[in-house]
């Protein structure tokens, strides 16, 4: 089975500092990696996803996350944070080429930016 | 395109009541899912389905039941709601690319 870990159920920063979310999973095969992000009141939505190739992927607004297998993370970067990025974050894994995608989610990180 | 719709937003209910979820999705997706979200837990799965006319179970399926309507339709019951079942659900739908889009949730209280 597989499991993820987000250590940090909450990460205080002043705008415009860097950010760094912690993610750990553990897994006995290939996984495919995922951050969501909910906004206050809202559904979860895609941030990020690794699913082959280069282990550095980015978003739209900044933010990237690096797959690292040998230490089985999937930590999420920015290097300046805004007051939008309010949030809370989630970290998910899930097995690929099983014909019906079940995503795990870590429980989760709340990110408050201040001024 | 109104992705995925969830009817109501917020339901109070009392114990042993029964209610409906309803979840609709407009982007032709085979998946649907349905989660619920709790305080330093995360999101767990209740029950999903991978494509018209299935459904199984998921990590807390106990007190649900689910019917897949259709392609676009796939609804969660509540038979005898109980105060644990106090949460915020979300209905998903997966596309082809292993992306998750999620609904804006329903917020049920149980008294």
């Amino acid at each position: 089975a597989q499991s993820v870990t987000q250590l940090d159920s909450q990460v205080p920063v002043f705008e415009e500092a860097p950010v760094e979310l912690r993610c750990n999973y553990s897994s006995s095969v290939s996984v495919y990696l995922f951050w969501y992000v909910q906004y206050p009141n809202q559904g979860l939505q895609l941030l990020l996803k690794y699913l082959s190739g280069s282990t550095l992927v980015e978003s739209i607004n900044g933010f990237e996350a690096e797959f690292n297998k040998s230490q089985t993370s999937f930590h999420l970067r920015k290097p300046s944070v805004h007051i939008s990025d309010t949030a809370e974050y989630f970290c998910a894994v899930s097995i690929p080429n099983t014909g019906f995608q079940k995503l795990v989610f870590g429980t989760g990180t709340r990110l408050l930016v201040s001024p | 395109n109104a992705g995925v719709t969830q009817t109501p937003k917020f339901q109070v209910l009392k114990t042993g009541q029964s209610m409906t979820l309803q979840c609709a999705q407009d982007m032709n997706h085979n998946s649907m899912y349905w989660y619920r979200q709790d305080p330093g837990m995360g999101l767990r799965l209740i029950y999903y389905s991978a494509s018209e006319g299935t459904t199984d179970k998921g990590e807390v399926p106990n007190g649900y039941n689910v019917s897949r309507l259709n392609k676009r339709e796939f609804s969660l019951r509540l038979e005898s709601a109980a105060p644990s079942q106090t949460s915020v659900y979300f209905c998903a739908s997966r596309s082809s690319v292993d992306t998750q889009y999620f609904g804006p949730g329903t917020r049920l209280t149980v008294l």
